[in-house]
């Protein structure tokens, strides 16, 4: 999602519940996406990635939606544990000729609670 | 090394001073890039290297800011004049040779939180 000023969306779930963020993104013509997880005090890293002409792609856990009509991604976690709270955020891959560039959403801090 | 790695990790500085940041790729890896994340932002693509070829610098946001990565390893980011608003961390990642990402996944670095006063 979008965020305001300085402050990050936020999810709060309770642990064992299903987290879903969302992302939109401003280029349709970008054709590669990547979600990231973000721990305090460490790098961004990667999660899962989807090809734009994929709509859904899962992995351990974790699942990602595209939806290409309304530029929109997001990122379901399964059962979520208190060791995925973090912040998340998309990426996109997209350009014109050599113009790609690798464009990154604000983020959502994701909280669980035991 | 096993992963990025980046120091400091932390540099607290007075405006008008000059500072260097520094990054350890991963090795082998033959391409660099320098992001700036301040709050609440996303990250910020500042500068890019692959091997002996010209970095795109495109995303330097003053001349204030510059980079270099010697030896096609280690790079260097420095910022001369520091102000306040240069406050941030500064992540550094590496690829293996590719920047496309679909093609080579950018591995990140811890960051370096710069304090600017």
């Amino acid at each position: 999602g979008e965020s305001v000023g300085l402050h990050l969306p936020t999810l709060s779930v309770q642990e064992g519940d299903n987290s879903i963020i969302n992302c939109a993104y401003s280029n349709s013509a970008s054709d590669y996406f990547i979600w990231y997880k973000q721990e305090s005090g460490k790098g961004p890293q990667f999660i899962i990635d989807i090809r734009s002409n994929m709509d859904k792609r899962q992995g351990q856990r974790v699942t990602v939606l595209l939806n290409k009509t309304v530029k929109h991604l997001s990122l379901q976690i399964a059962a979520t544990q208190p060791g995925d709270s973090a912040v998340y955020f998309c990426a996109e891959w997209g350009g014109g000729g050599s113009n790609y560039k690798l464009t990154f959403g604000k983020g959502t801090l994701l909280t669980v609670n035991p | 090394g096993a992963g990025v790695s980046q120091s400091p990790s932390n540099k607290v500085t007075e405006k008008g001073k000059d500072v260097e940041l520094r990054c350890d790729p991963i090795s082998g890896h033959t391409a660099l890039y320098w992001y700036r994340q301040s709050l609440g932002q996303g990250l910020e693509f500042l500068i890019y290297f692959q091997g002996n070829s010209a970095p795109d610098k495109s995303g330097l946001p003053s001349d204030r800011f510059s980079a270099e990565r010697t030896g096609g390893s280690v790079s260097t980011l420095t910022i001369q004049r520091t102000q306040q608003e240069d406050s941030a961390v500064y992540l550094c990642a590496s690829s293996l040779r590719s920047r496309d990402p679909s093609t080579d996944t950018q591995y990140f670095g811890p960051g370096t939180r710069l304090t600017v006063l």
